[in-house]
């Protein structure tokens, strides 16, 4: 059974420019959500989303959006960029949206803004 | 806001030692506690996932207890190995899949 794909892997961007994020979950699984990982602030939630709706949303500007499909692939997008926005960030899959529904994460897509 | 905290932010133990990481969050009203591994710059691997209605859960050499009432859990590793050596990270949810992570604790495992 495949695992949570990220796409891709590794970005470089420049200040001022847009960039878009893929998340593939895992075969059945309905609910995706979104993390930055910084070394200052750790694991913080973006967004999450189940059957193509937004159910959450972290306290991040409007610059960071997100959506998801019909077949619950996920994208999430970063207009402007600013050097701050440098992080690994994570997407995570689960069948759906109760207590006892584990997370399965991605590797990451590492982003460097220059 | 939920704040969720793990201590120690470090530890460096002898191969084949048992230990315990200890994690306390704010709010009892969660939906699950998940504990995870990430070696470095990976993504999260998932350990175990303990319900609100549960006490706790083992895996192998890994248990995990669940005191919602007081805030706390531990993450239980039995005769630890090298390969043990890795970030390990709690995280509860309060609602689906939003989950609230604490800033982990390094483990290094000193053949």
């Amino acid at each position: 059974k495949a695992g949570v794909t990220q796409t891709p892997r590794y970005l470089i961007k420049t200040r001022g420019q847009q960039v878009t994020l893929s998340c593939s979950p895992i075969s059945g699984h309905r609910s995706v959500s979104w993390y930055q990982q910084t070394p200052g602030q750790g694991l913080q939630f973006l967004f999450e989303y189940f059957s193509e709706t937004q159910r959450n949303k972290g306290n991040f500007p409007g610059r960071f959006s997100g959506r998801q499909f019909s077949n619950s692939r996920s994208e999430m997008n970063v207009s402007t960029l600013e050097l701050g926005d440098s992080a690994l960030y994570l997407c995570a899959s689960s069948q759906g949206t109760g207590g006892n529904t584990e997370a399965f994460f991605g590797q990451g897509t590492r982003l460097t803004v220059v | 806001k939920q704040e969720v905290t793990q201590i120690p932010a470090a530890l460096s133990v002898p191969e084949g030692e048992n230990l315990v990481l200890n994690c306390s969050f704010t709010d009892s009203a969660i939906y699950n506690l998940q504990w995870f591994r990430q070696d470095p710059g990976k993504g999260l691997t998932s350990l175990l996932l303990i319900q609100s209605s549960q006490r706790e859960q083992t895996s192998g050499r890994l248990n995990a207890s669940l005191d919602k009432s007081s805030g706390r859990s531990t993450l239980y590793i039995a005769a630890s190995q090298p390969g043990d050596s890795a970030t390990y990270l709690c995280a509860v949810s309060l609602t689906g899949n939003q989950f609230y992570f604490g800033t982990g604790t390094s483990l290094t495992v000193i053949p």
